[in-house]
This record gives structure tokens, C-alpha cells and sequence, in this order.
């Protein structure tokens, strides 16, 4: 157990639909990322939360949000599905600072049909 | 925007033989990670680089960081059946979000 928790851990929806995807980081973590992986591809960046605000955005879609709550957790929403969304969505923490390592949750592996 | 190329995408070896990944940045990082993720698991952070040339090692992973800071590798020496999976590189040049590289995939015959 890393200590990000990631719900659920699979999902199955068809195309058009929309989801929610939750994270727990690690107690004490302030940031939160959420990554996207294709199957047996790299990890692509969609976006960062540092204690409730937007820190960064990366290849993030127009029909994908997200945001963080003043617990911390966070979610990623995902609408208007599309088969190419299919993958792995991991959600990452990391401590206060610059340069901590990341700790991933185990993901939530989409399947759109 | 900032891009991370990692080389190569696969590598398949002998126990026993050495194994090296390279990452390369087109822009001047801030620090670099390693991460490894195995077959159906996630990303785990091995170890961050931040100086110009600094080196580190773990046991049989040394890492290196370019007196540029664009580039860096992982060298494993005598490769063992458990260093299979996919290895990471991930930079930042902003101090904030990390940009990963591609992965290079390991796979070991025993």
C-alpha cells in the first residue's frame, strides 16, 4: 500500500458516458497529479493541484476536469467518453516543496466501450 | 513545451549482463527522477538528481545527471530477474509538475 488511494480500481462504461475518478493522496501530501497511460505507454501529465488550486496543466482534454477538495482528495472527471479514452489514470502525491518524489496509487484502469 | 526522450523503448538481456536507459530533455531541468514500474503495477520512485553531474548509486543502479542537466541514465550492472519492468525518467524545468519520459521496457532471460 503506497498510501494514494485511487477508487474505483476498474470501470467499465460505454462511449458517451461520463465518470468520476477519486484519489486520496498520502497523508500530509499537498499535491496532487493525475497521469494518463495507454496501454503499454508512457505516463502523460494532465494536470496538478497543490492544496486545492490548479498548479499545472498538461495534455488535459476540454471534456476532462478536475479539482481538489479542502481534504485534499481529489477528482477527475471524464465526459463524453470516447474509446480512445480507454487507459490507466493514475493519481500521484508528493510532499510541500520542490523535488519530492512521487508516491502513485495503484490506478483506475477505463474501459470504454 | 517541455519534452522528455527516452532511449531505448525496449531492452531485452541476459542475467547477468549490464542494462542502461538514457534520457534526454530539450530543456534545461531542475532535477530529474527515476521511477520503476513493473509488469500490471504502478510507478515507484526510485531516486531525484537535482546538481549539475551529481551521481548516485543503489546497490547495482547507478544514475547519473549531465553537467547540462538535459540528459541523465541509469545504469544497472548484472541484471537480475527481479529488475524486469518499465523504467522512468521524469524531469521538471519549472520547479513543478514532472514530465515522463516514454519508459524503457526491461525484460531479463534467466
Amino acid at each position: 500500500d503506497s498510501g494514494v488511494t485511487q477508487t474505483p480500481k476498474h470501470l467499465i462504461t460505454a462511449t458517451g458516458q461520463r465518470v468520476t475518478l477519486r484519489c486520496s493522496p498520502r497523508s500530509g501530501d499537498l499535491s496532487v497529479y493525475w497521469y494518463q497511460q495507454s496501454l503499454d505507454q508512457g505516463l502523460q501529465f494532465l494536470i496538478q493541484y497543490y492544496n486545492g488550486e490548479e498548479r499545472a496543466k498538461g495534455n488535459i482534454l476540454e471534456r476532462f476536469s478536475a479539482q481538489q477538495f479542502p481534504d485534499l482528495h481529489s477528482e477527475l472527471n471524464l465526459s463524453s467518453l470516447e474509446l480512445g479514452d480507454s487507459a490507466l489514470y493514475f493519481c500521484a502525491s508528493s510532499g510541500q516543496g520542490f523535488g519530492y518524489g512521487y508516491t502513485f496509487g495503484s490506478g483506475t484502469r477505463l474501459t470504454v466501450v | 513545451g517541455q519534452q522528455v526522450m527516452q532511449i531505448p523503448q525496449y531492452q531485452h538481456v541476459q542475467e547477468g549482463e549490464d542494462f542502461t536507459t538514457y534520457c534526454n530533455s530539450s530543456t534545461t531541468l531542475s532535477n530529474i527522477q527515476w521511477y520503476k514500474q513493473r509488469p500490471g503495477g504502478h510507478p515507484v520512485f526510485l531516486i531525484q538528481l537535482v546538481k549539475s553531474g551529481e551521481v548516485k548509486k543503489q546497490k547495482r543502479l547507478t544514475f547519473q545527471f549531465g553537467e547540462a542537466k538535459k540528459n541523465s541514465s541509469l545504469h544497472i550492472t548484472a541484471t537480475q530477474t527481479t529488475d524486469v519492468g518499465t523504467y522512468f525518467c521524469a524531469g521538471s524545468s519549472n520547479n513543478n509538475d514532472m514530465r515522463f519520459g516514454a519508459g524503457t521496457r526491461l525484460t531479463v532471460k534467466p
